[in-house]
């Protein structure tokens, strides 16, 4: 069964520095995403992402963050400058047309991101 | 502010035990719903849809009503590995592109 991958799985960083995570989505979708969820809170919307560009944004993510997909297959989430409050569990997630009007998403196991 | 609100629980329950979980939603423009499931440190997978009439699968039924902005999960004969934290979804309608709007959850404990 097709899956949305993500790297890396856990990630420590010191305050300040720049983090890349990494996703693959299912192939044949088009609408990507990221949520995140802080520890013992709710799953949040970050951003979604489609035809190479931003389609809606919380307001979690505010200019520290940024997407992209640089090659296709790729989708990441860059924080610029890490803060501890960004410490949580970063999910992608893809859907494609169908299940996009539904509201229907994908997964990924998520990448786990600890700010000290 | 659209929330979706669920009593955090937990459930403790004994196997083959029914159960049922609440959930309601704020913004009276959402038209899908969702359970999903989660384990612990795992990421949330959908369990199923929520339709209008109310929908089965398995042991597991939906319900939705829409004037009152509730949405229910029932789990009958309850397995141990049922136990997990049941999340409630709804779709902004807002977002042209379906973002959705989770509850915080519903944990579930079933125990021999």
């Amino acid at each position: 069964e097709p899956e949305v991958t993500q790297t890396p799985s856990h990630q420590v960083t010191q305050m300040g520095q720049e983090v890349i995570l990494r996703c693959v989505p299912i192939s044949n979708h088009l609408y990507f995403y990221w949520y995140r969820q802080i520890l013992g809170q709710k799953v949040e919307f970050l951003v979604s992402f489609y035809n190479n560009e931003i389609s809606e944004k919380s307001e979690i993510f505010d200019d520290q963050f940024s997407v992209e997909r640089p090659d296709g297959s790729n989708f990441t989430l860059k924080i610029r400058s890490t803060k501890l409050e960004d410490s949580a569990m970063y999910f992608c997630a893809s859907s494609d047309y169908q299940r996009m009007n539904t509201g229907e998403l994908f997964f990924g196991e998520g990448s786990r991101l600890t700010v000290l | 502010r659209k929330e979706v609100e669920q009593d955090p629980g937990p459930f403790n329950v004994p196997e083959g035990a029914t159960v049922a979980f609440n959930c309601t939603y704020s913004n009276s423009a959402s038209q899908s719903f969702f359970w999903y499931r989660q384990d612990c440190r795992k990421e949330p997978k959908l369990l199923m849809s929520v339709y209008s009439s109310g929908n089965e699968d398995g042991r597991f039924t939906a319900q939705l009503n829409r004037a009152s902005q509730y949405i229910s999960l029932l789990i009958r004969d309850s397995k141990l590995s049922d136990s997990a934290t049941y999340l409630c979804v709804v779709n902004n309608p807002d977002s042209g592109y379906s973002t959705l709007t989770f509850g915080k959850g519903t944990m579930l404990l079933v125990s021999p």
